[in-house]
């Protein structure tokens, strides 16, 4: 069946740091992948997204490339500030299209 | 402003009283979608909706039922609430579905729900 697996969390890191959320999934077929965040007390957005094979979503200085051979979608950002802090989800779509597929969550916390 | 909205943001509740926590949206999505959010376990559909008087069963629908009379509401309805009820509702929707050219899901500000 389907899966998300995302690294554990926290993530704690200083501002201008170098960010990387790993994401691993196992899927039938090529599904189309996602980056949603989750600010506190909020709802989830949609941070980035890809469709295919060595796509690369990008959006608010965040970088995720569609990886087939390691079936990953790292999400990364050179320079975290602290207003990025939230729960980021990784997730795949279902083969239907019917349901998104979400990873556990991983919660940056980025200080001054 | 185009958006999705539930009601109640927050509720408090004793097992076995029928609940009903709303989700409207403005948009004229056809699809629309309820999850839970949980500690450790991300977000699972609960059950969905691809158009008015069509549902189906997502991952965990135990203990809900879900009726879409309009096309923009979508109540998720908790006949008798258990205490492993309790979570952060998400109610989604979006302009249909597509496997090949995936169409972003909008979610609404999420229903803490307390069932003692």
């Amino acid at each position: 069946g389907n899966s998300v697996t995302q690294m554990e969390g926290p993530v704690t890191l200083s501002e201008e740091a170098f960010l990387t959320i790993n994401c691993t999934y196992t899927a039938t077929g090529y599904p189309s992948l996602f980056w949603y965040v989750q600010y506190p007390g909020e709802g989830l957005q949609l941070l980035l997204k890809a469709t295919k094979a060595d796509d690369k979503g990008s959006n608010k200085g965040f970088e995720a490339t569609y990886r087939k051979e390691t079936t990953s979608f790292h999400l990364e950002k050179g320079s975290v500030q602290v207003s990025d802090s939230a729960v980021y989800f990784c997730a795949l779509m279902n083969q239907a299209g019917t349901a998104l597929i979400f990873g556990k969550g991983t919660t940056l916390s980025v200080s001054s | 402003e185009a958006q999705v909205t539930q009601n109640p943001r927050y509720l408090i509740t004793v097992t076995g009283k029928k609940l009903t926590v709303t989700c409207s949206q403005n948009m004229n999505h056809e699809y629309m979608s309820w999850y839970r959010q949980d500690p450790g376990l991300g977000l699972r559909q609960i059950y969905y909706s691809m158009n008015v008087e069509v549902t189906d069963k997502g991952d965990v629908p135990e203990g809900y039922k879900v009726s879409r009379k309009e096309k923009r509401n979508f109540p998720l309805i908790l006949e008798s609430p258990s205490p492993n009820q309790t979570s952060l509702y998400f109610c989604a929707s979006s302009s249909g579905t597509s496997v090949s050219i995936p169409v972003q899901q909008y979610f609404g500000p999420g229903t803490r729900l307390t069932v003692t």
